[in-house]
């Protein structure tokens, strides 16, 4: 059963940056033809995506954020990471990583098998 | 403001059927498959169909989806009462060229 777990602050100062980390368990993140990703939703808000990786180190982002995101892979330890820079209490959410659907970016990235179960993250001084 | 238009909120009593739509445009559902999640109140949300009409392993059959030009719509009979959460459509944008979701249903069971 695989299952991913977020990590990191959960209190951010505004212009600082927020870490996330996302740990796999019961898959392997290097398995061939998945993306991983990070989706957010701010309090009683819909869901927004972030940006999507694949294991090779590709990156696919939202285009809204592209400017602030990083993101990452560590295969030995099974972890993907996201990194926003500068951010403000509109960055305060509920970050979420998950699992994508194998095949092309378009037809997976809106199509996410798995979630996990949610970290907020604050944005105050 | 999302990019896909769906009603905030929809309400049915025990046993009936509801639809949810989901409105979108050439660049999004007019060209590519339509997913829906359902998130239970303070969970995170979870796949209900995928590929437009494709339900995953283990969710019940009264839940349904379907597609048709810019628009798609979940459907649900036989309501019942733990299936009061909020519904999100989500489909691949060629234009923003990243997934976008709708704005969410709030389902309420009377």
């Amino acid at each position: 059963q695989l299952q991913l777990q977020e990590s990191g602050p959960g209190l951010v100062k505004p212009s600082e940056t927020l870490s996330l980390t996302c740990t796999v368990s019961g898959g392997s993140i290097s398995r061939s033809g998945y993306y991983w990703g990070w989706i957010r939703q701010p309090p009683g808000k819909g869901l927004e995506w972030i940006g999507t990786i694949y294991y090779s180190g590709n990156t696919y982002y939202n285009p809204s954020l592209k400017s602030r995101v990083t993101m990452s892979v560590d295969t030995s330890k099974n972890q993907f990471s996201l990194k926003l820079t500068s951010v403000t209490a509109a960055d305060t959410a509920v970050y979420y990583c998950a699992r994508h659907a194998p095949g092309g970016i378009a037809a997976a990235a809106a199509h996410i098998q798995h979630w996990g179960q949610g970290t907020l993250v604050t944005v105050s001084s | 403001q999302s990019v896909l238009t769906q009603p905030p909120s929809a309400s049915g009593t025990p046993g009936q059927r509801v639809t949810i739509s989901c409105s979108g445009s050439s660049s999004n559902i007019g060209s590519n498959t339509v997913n829906w999640y359902q998130q239970l109140p303070g969970t995170a949300p979870k796949l209900l169909i995928y590929t437009n009409n494709q339900r995953p392993s283990g969710v019940p059959d009264r839940f349904s989806g379907s597609k048709s030009g810019t628009s798609a719509s979940l459907a649900i009979s036989g309501l019942q009462s733990e299936d009061e959460a909020d519904y999100y459509c989500a489909a691949w944008d060629d234009s923003l060229n990243g997934p976008v979701f709708g704005g969410g249903t709030k389902l309420t069971v009377l």
